[in-house]
């Protein structure tokens, strides 16, 4: 089955500095990747994906790139923001008859500090 | 948020004991899963369902069973409780047209396992 590995594991930037969040996953037959927000004790988000015939998507402050061939993807926040912190998760998966299974990353814990 | 509602949203229970934890939408969308969400494991799927009476195992699928009789609930089943499933659980939802692949998550249920 797929797997996906998230890192870093925790992140500590500067208000208005980037941080860029990597993935890297085993299946190359996904073709779905998102990318979720969660705040403690709340839902997970979904705050952008990207599909595997786009190399690069950008949402405002928000972008990610996909690397097919190297099978990573990554999350990039520009001008961080003290409510940017929460934990991020990406995830990886190929679209079946029976919908979308989802393979997470273990997550990345993002500290904006003033 | 997606019309997601889980319940209950906390439940204490004992090991040996049977529980049933129920997820429901409003959105009318065709798949269904279920998540449980532990610390250094990111989010794991138990089972899905893509369609009524339709469902199939995920990655952590041991211990736990699923039922889906119409097409806004999807139950979750403990039949036997064990201190392994303190967990929190989250239910997702996607559609079945071209923003199929975009899951969005109930607020999830906190169940601890004595």
């Amino acid at each position: 089955g797929e797997n996906v590995e998230q890192h870093p594991s925790t992140l500590s930037v500067q208000e208005g500095d980037s941080a860029v969040i990597k993935c890297t996953y085993s299946d190359s037959a996904s073709n779905y990747f998102p990318w979720y927000k969660q705040e403690l004790g709340k839902r997970p988000q979904l705050i952008i994906d990207i599909r595997s015939n786009v190399g690069e998507k950008k949402d405002q402050r928000i972008a990610v790139t996909l690397n097919k061939t190297a099978k990573h993807f990554s999350l990039h926040i520009t001008e961080t923001q003290p409510e940017d912190s929460a934990v991020y998760f990406c995830a990886a998966s190929g679209l079946t008859g029976g919908g979308n299974k989802l393979t997470f990353g273990t997550g990345t814990q993002l500290k904006v500090e003033l | 948020d997606a019309g997601i509602t889980q319940s209950p949203r906390h439940k204490v229970t004992e090991t040996g004991t049977p529980v049933t934890l129920r997820c429901h939408q409003t959105e009318n969308h065709r798949y269904m899963y279920w998540y449980r969400q532990d610390p250094g494991h990111g989010l794991r799927l138990i089972h899905y369902s893509y369609g009524v009476k339709d469902t199939d195992k995920g990655e952590v699928s041991d211990g736990y069973s699923v039922s889906r009789s119409k097409t806004e609930d999807f139950l979750l089943t403990l039949e036997s409780a064990t201190s392994s499933q303190t967990s929190v659980y989250f239910c997702a939802i996607s559609g079945d047209r071209g923003d199929r692949n975009e899951q969005f998550f109930g607020p999830g249920t906190r169940l601890t396992v004595l």
